[in-house]
């Protein structure tokens, strides 16, 4: 079915390990984005992408690597995962930006023990 | 600093009666502004948007918003709630350059029957 899908859904990980967060979408947007969603703080940027090998920083990006060898696929890393980013991840994507409209994923929760 | 705000937390109406979220903006010039909602367990999904041009917009689910530039306001209304209303709304205001977006903190909406 076409959209934007993100995996896990749900993950459980230790402080200090490596998590990757996959997001994938089928529409050949240009534009992709990751966002957090913390209580009270709305959805904060990470990172986004313009384009394939385009990626560029967001509001909160310290702690995260993004990739993006193809137009489909925009992974987002922890190198290595603290407390402080157990929260819920969004991916999104748009066709000119994000003021054009946002298509979002339903979310990754991650919890960092 | 551009900024959201969104002054309401949380706010309770019973099904049928009339709904309005407040949003505020902090910018120089008329920027992008949205609103978009989040059923639980779900990503969000866009109710409207505006640029220009008639200050009262339309959006999907029956839902519409104003402009009012005098106030940097941009309030979502609804005239009768419906049950399946009940989700969290965001208020998000894009601007001209840069890929800078903001979204407010949310209002959670509750609909009781």
């Amino acid at each position: 079915d076409a959209g934007i899908t993100q995996s896990p859904r749900y993950k459980i990980t230790e402080t200090g390990r490596q998590v990757t967060l996959m997001c994938h979408q089928t529409w050949s947007h240009s534009y992709m984005f990751w966002y957090r969603q913390d209580l009270g703080h709305g959805l904060r940027l990470i990172y986004y992408s313009a384009a394939a090998d385009i990626t560029d920083k967001g509001e909160v990006p310290d702690g995260y690597v993004v990739s993006r060898s193809k137009t489909e696929n925009f992974p987002l890393t922890l190198e290595s995962a603290t407390r402080s980013q157990t929260s819920v991840y969004f991916c999104a994507s748009s066709a000119g930006g994000p003021n054009e409209k946002l298509f979002f994923g339903s979310g990754t929760q991650l919890s960092v023990l | 600093a551009q900024s959201v705000t969104q002054p309401d937390i949380h706010i309770t109406v019973s099904e049928g009666a009339s709904l309005e979220l407040r949003c505020n903006y902090s910018y120089g010039a008329t920027p992008y502004l949205f609103w978009y909602v989040q059923s639980p367990g779900q990503g969000l999904q866009l109710l409207l948007k505006y640029f220009s041009g008639d200050t009262l917009v339309q959006g999907i689910k029956g839902f519409e918003a104003e402009f009012k530039r005098s106030q940097s306001s941009f309030n979502l209304r609804k005239p009768s709630v419906h049950w399946s209303d009940a989700a969290e709304y965001f208020c998000a205001v894009g601007f001209y350059y840069g890929q800078n977006f903001v979204f407010g903190p949310g209002t959670r909406l509750s609909v009781l029957p």
